[in-house]
């Protein structure tokens, strides 16, 4: 079936470091790709997406690009802050009938000033 | 405001007792979904709701009841719950099932059995 690997956490930086989140997928045809952030008490937002192979995402500095051939969709910042201290969770969609966000299970980041 | 809303936020309830946690969303969204968040856990799907008829139940335990009466409300009654039960309870809603459309997620309920 249809499923994502994140690299494990927690994952901890200093303020400015590079950060890289890596995350791997499993699936049928020509899934979309997604990463959402949680910060703490609160729920999960869309951070970026990517619907084809070589799409690069890109938001608030945070960049996945969508790579078929090695069926990835790592995150990278090149400047990482204290706010982006938070879980990331990577994810795909593939047409079906109910639209099933697959998710994985989450890397927790913590940047220290 | 991120267009999810859940209520309450927190519940703590006993074994016994029946209670619902409620979803609403004005986006003009098609599709709606809870998810329940345990601790160093995967998301777990449970219900999800298009155009108000739920098309997919992954095998969640008749304690948990969901409810759509329409495309912009979405519950989830509980009753007799277990302490294996606590965790974050997450509604999203999508505008429509399929590929390209990412999730507009609700902050949440903290749900504590005890």
């Amino acid at each position: 079936g249809d499923s994502v690997t994140q690299m494990e956490g927690p994952v901890t930086l200093s303020e400015e470091a590079f950060l890289t989140i890596n995350c791997t997928y499993t699936a049928t045809g020509y899934p979309s790709l997604f990463w959402y952030v949680q910060y703490p008490g609160e729920g999960l937002q869309l951070l970026l997406k990517a619907t084809k192979a070589d799409d690069k995402g890109s938001n608030k500095g945070f960049e996945a690009t969508y790579r078929k051939e090695t069926t990835s969709f790592h995150l990278e910042k090149g400047s990482v802050q204290v706010s982006d201290s938070a879980v990331y969770f990577c994810a795909l969609v593939r047409p079906s009938n109910t639209g099933k966000l697959i998710f994985g299970q989450g890397t927790t980041l913590q940047v220290k000033p | 405001e991120t267009g999810v809303t859940q209520t309450p936020r927190h519940l703590v309830m006993g074994m016994t007792n029946k209670k619902s946690l409620k979803c609403e969303q004005h986006l003009g969204h098609n599709a709606m979904y809870w998810y329940k968040q345990s601790a160093k856990k995967p998301l777990e799907l449970m219900f999800v709701y298009s155009l108000e008829e739920r098309v997919e139940n992954n095998s969640v335990p008749s304690r948990f009841s969901p409810e759509c009466p329409n495309s912009s409300h979405l519950f989830l009654h509980l009753h007799t719950l277990q302490p294996e039960d606590s965790a974050l309870y997450l509604c999203a809603s999508s505008q429509d099932k399929g590929q390209g459309y990412g999730y507009t997620f609700g902050s949440g309920t903290r749900l504590t059995v005890v």
